[in-house]
């Protein structure tokens, strides 16, 4: 039950974009088309953005958008706000149970 | 809105233990899965367990763990309190973090959280 991989830390300047990637293995991001993605702001709840890889739920900005290759899925922020900066984290569905990575601080610029 | 409301945090001594409660309100609670999933200081969010409606397969609930957990903590619910619980015992410093509830329908294939519980704190120290 080893994290997924997800790179420390991004940044951007505002209006442009930035990419996180998130690797895991063929037994989970591999396997299944259910990586989410969440926004984390310190002292809050986290915050779904992303769902079934690319899926956005109702009120989330077409800002954020999401894809996967292989073992790895990626989240892309266009048009970066300040709002945007954040901790973000990767989910992968694993059959029994679920894994996280381990989070990436967005700070924009 | 949907609302879910934890309790049940604070500090307690290793080797000891604590129970969390995570309370649902203004939604359908019995159609959703409750997670729980913590943070520990200056780390990741950490997936530990969940918990299957009553109704989602012909045995009842399907209950999982992860291993960090497994054998010392405890996930059940009570359908008519609308409420997710988290026994947990043999607590050691690193199950020191926030701990959050969420839910999902997991056995609807919706693989996702996304309600989420605000959060309670656990501090296992001497």
């Amino acid at each position: 039950q080893s994290a997924l991989t997800q790179p420390r830390s991004v940044s951007g300047s505002p209006g442009l974009s930035v990419t996180i990637s998130c690797t895991g293995t063929s037994t989970n991001v591999g396997a299944y088309n259910y990586v989410s993605w969440y926004q984390h702001h310190p002292g809050k709840a986290p915050q779904l953005i992303l769902y079934d890889v690319a899926s956005r739920p109702s009120g989330v900005p077409d800002r954020f958008s999401g894809s996967k290759s292989g073992n790895t899925a990626s989240l892309t922020i266009s048009g970066l706000q300040a709002e945007d900066e954040a901790d973000y984290y990767c989910c992968s569905y694993a059959g029994s149970h679920r894994v996280f990575g381990g989070g990436t601080k967005v700070t924009v610029l | 809105e949907v609302q879910l409301v934890q309790s049940g945090g604070g500090l307690v001594q290793p080797g000891g233990s604590l129970r969390l409660s995570c309370a649902a309100s203004k939604f359908t609670f019995r159609t959703y899965s409750i997670n729980w999933v913590r943070q520990a200081p200056g780390k990741g969010l950490e997936w530990i367990s969940d918990i299957s409606p009553s109704t989602s397969t012909p045995s009842g609930s399907i209950i999982n763990y992860a291993d960090s957990v497994k054998g010392r903590f405890t996930i059940s619910r009570d359908t008519a309190k609308n409420s997710v619980f988290l026994q947990m015992n043999s607590l050691r410093a690193e199950d020191t973090a926030v701990y959050y509830c969420a839910t999902d329908r997991a056995w609807l294939e919706e693989n996702y959280f996304d309600y989420w519980g605000q959060g309670t704190p656990v501090t296992v120290s001497p």
